[in-house]
Order: C-alpha cells, then structure tokens, then sequence
C-alpha cells in the first residue's frame, strides 16, 4: 500500500460526459502529480501541484483541470468526455526532500462509451 | 527536453534466469534520478530501484541491480533469478529533481517462462 488513494477504481460513462477523479496523498505529501496511462501511449505526465498551487502542466488537454484543495487531496476534471480519454488515470504523491520517488495510487480506470 | 527511452517493447526470460533490460535516456542535467517501476497485471505501480546520478556506485535491491552509465546515458536494468512474479511491464522513468515530474520510457513487457 502506497498511501496514496485514488476514488473511483473504475468509471464507465458516456461521450460528452463530465467526471472528476479523486486522489488523496501520502501523509504530509505537499506534491501531487497526475498522470494518464492510455493503452498505446504509456505514461503520460498530465500536472503537478505542490501546496496548493499548480506547478507544472504536461500533455493536459483544455477539457481536463485540475487542483489541490487546502488538505492536500486533488481532483482531477474531465469535461466532454471522448472516446479516446479511455484511460487509467494515476495520481503520484512526493515530499521534497526524500528519496526522490513517487508513490503511485492505484489508479481509476475510465472508460468512455 | 528530457527523453527516455525503452527500446525492448518485449522481452522474454526463463524461470531461474537472468535478463537485462534497456533504458537510454537525454538530458542536460549534472545532478538527477532514475528509476524502474515495474508495473504487474494489477496495474499498480511498484517503485522496484531508484539511482542519484551523483552517486557513481550502481544500486541494488535483492535480485534487482542497475547498470548505470551516467556518461552514456545508459540505465539498464538486471534482473537476476527470474520469478514467475517477475513478470510484469517495466518502466524507466528519469526526474529531473526532488521537485520535478518522472518522465516515463514506453515500458517493456517481460515474461517469464516456466
């Protein structure tokens, strides 16, 4: 177990759809790290909060946003939702300094009918 | 921009064995990190090694070591003993810094045969 919990597991919905995913970071992890794991592309880096603020931005597409809430846990929007953002979404927790690592949740995996 | 890169999209290895995965990777940087996640059919992913790149003596875990080769770029990853465990989708992943974002190679997909 990591200590990083992520909410829902699984998601089924519908194109146009909106839906949020939930992670909660490790115990006194400040970093918050979205990631999208589709299953041709691999990884993909999406965003990065540190305390609240929003401190790098990847391949995020304008329909997706995201943030870090005053306890540390982050959502992660996903609006008019298409085929292709079909994916298991992981969310990675740090604190800085440590061993560099990031823990990972178990990721909620979407799919979109 | 930093790379990385996994040129073994699979690789097979016997019970008992030893394999070598292979990981290059792009960057400017002096001082950084690298990893190995290995990533099983649960899809969680499990930090299997961590390297400092100032560190020049490569890491060990159990059954598990690196090669690193820091003026190379190289960053393989030995696995010793095979396990049917063992099998699973591995990633190289590089972080620039304590406070950076992992970047991820494209993964190879290992299997262990009985």
């Amino acid at each position: 177990d990591s200590g990083v919990t992520q909410t829902p597991k699984h998601l089924i919905t519908a194109t146009g759809q909106r839906v949020t995913l939930r992670c909660s970071p490790r115990s006194g992890d400040l970093s918050v790290y979205w990631y999208q794991q589709s299953l041709d592309q691999g990884l993909q880096f999406l965003i990065q909060y540190y305390n609240g603020e929003e401190r790098a931005k990847g391949n995020i597409l304008e329909r997706f946003s995201a943030q870090q809430f005053p306890d540390l846990h982050s959502e992660l929007n996903l609006s008019s939702l298409e085929l292709g953002d079909s994916a298991l979404y992981f969310c990675a927790s740090t604190t800085a300094p440590g061993t560099g690592e990031l823990f990972f949740g178990e990721g909620s995996r979407l799919t979109v009918l | 921009a930093q790379t990385v890169t996994q040129s073994q999209p699979e690789m097979s290895v016997q019970e008992a064995e030893t394999v070598t995965l292979s990981c290059t990777y792009d960057t400017s940087e002096s001082d950084y990190y690298l990893f190995w996640y290995k990533q099983p059919p649960s899809r969680q992913m499990i930090l299997v090694i961590r390297q400092e790149a100032y560190k020049q003596q490569n890491a060990t875990e159990n059954r598990f070591s690196v090669n690193f080769q820091k003026a190379a770029k190289s960053f393989s990853l030995k696995i010793s003993d095979s396990q049917l465990g063992d099998a699973a989708m591995y990633f190289c992943a590089y972080r620039r810094s304590n406070t950076g974002k992992l970047i991820f190679g494209q993964g190879t997909t290992l299997q262990v045969k009985p």
